[in-house]
């Protein structure tokens, strides 16, 4: 499978607990995403990154939320000390240019539930 | 700042008829606009996307889109809907110097 991989798909913590999220980019793409979308809501920017670097973090919460983009291996989100309202999908996408007029390529998701 | 707006929450249709999903948007340049499917339990697909040049925009499964500068309109159109079309789509839109941004989504509900 060639697309965006996210996993895990499906991950369950309870409040206080570190949640880590995996992407991997379609192969070729250096460009990467992340949006988090809360039920019934459309998709709300988070985080872009380029490999090694932070592109632009204007829709990361301040406190808690990190995300990172190494040169080998998958982008990670970390959230710590989760909270009940960190509950949502992450989506990942990438692309092969940055913002362009190319389409983003996204992942399944992960849908982190928080006990 | 640029904005995109669906003011539908949910369209009905039955199958075989022709359905319209509206999106409006705002941009300070020249805009770049995208429509975007997700199905239940999966990431967004790509549907279609207008750069330039004409007006009516053809994508996958037999959607199209039409451009409208003065209406700053991109609703996105199907001739005959099917059962199969029933999902979430997102209208995103960005201008030349800055991040996509997605609407919030309409419902697509295609009935037998």
């Amino acid at each position: 499978n060639a697309g965006v991989m996210q996993n895990p798909r499906h991950l369950v913590r309870r409040r206080g607990q570190e949640a880590r999220l995996r992407c991997s980019p379609m192969k070729g793409h250096s460009h990467v995403y992340w949006y988090r979308q809360l039920p019934e809501e459309g998709l709300k920017f988070m985080v872009y990154l380029q490999k090694e670097n932070i592109i632009d973090e204007s829709g990361m919460p301040k406190e808690r939320f990190s995300a990172e983009f190494p040169k080998e291996g998958p982008s990670i989100l970390r959230i710590q000390q989760v909270v009940r309202g960190d509950s949502a999908a992450y989506f990942c996408a990438s692309s092969q240019q940055g913002w362009s007029n190319q389409p983003q390529h996204f992942g399944d998701g992960t849908r982190l539930s928080i006990l | 700042a640029q904005s995109v707006a669906q003011p539908e929450d949910q369209v009905n249709v039955a199958e075989g008829n022709p359905l319209t999903v509206k999106c409006t948007y705002s941009v300070s340049g020249n805009p770049y606009l995208f429509w975007y499917v997700q199905y239940p339990n999966r990431g967004l697909q790509f549907l279609l996307k207008y750069i330039t040049g004409d007006n009516l925009v053809k994508g996958s499964y037999g959607f199209e889109a039409e451009f409208n500068k003065s209406q700053t309109s991109f609703h996105l159109k199907k001739p005959s809907a099917l059962v199969s079309d029933s999902a979430l789509y997102f209208c995103a839109v960005r201008d030349s110097a800055s991040k996509i941004i997605f609407g919030s989504g309409t419902r697509l509900s295609i009935r037998p």
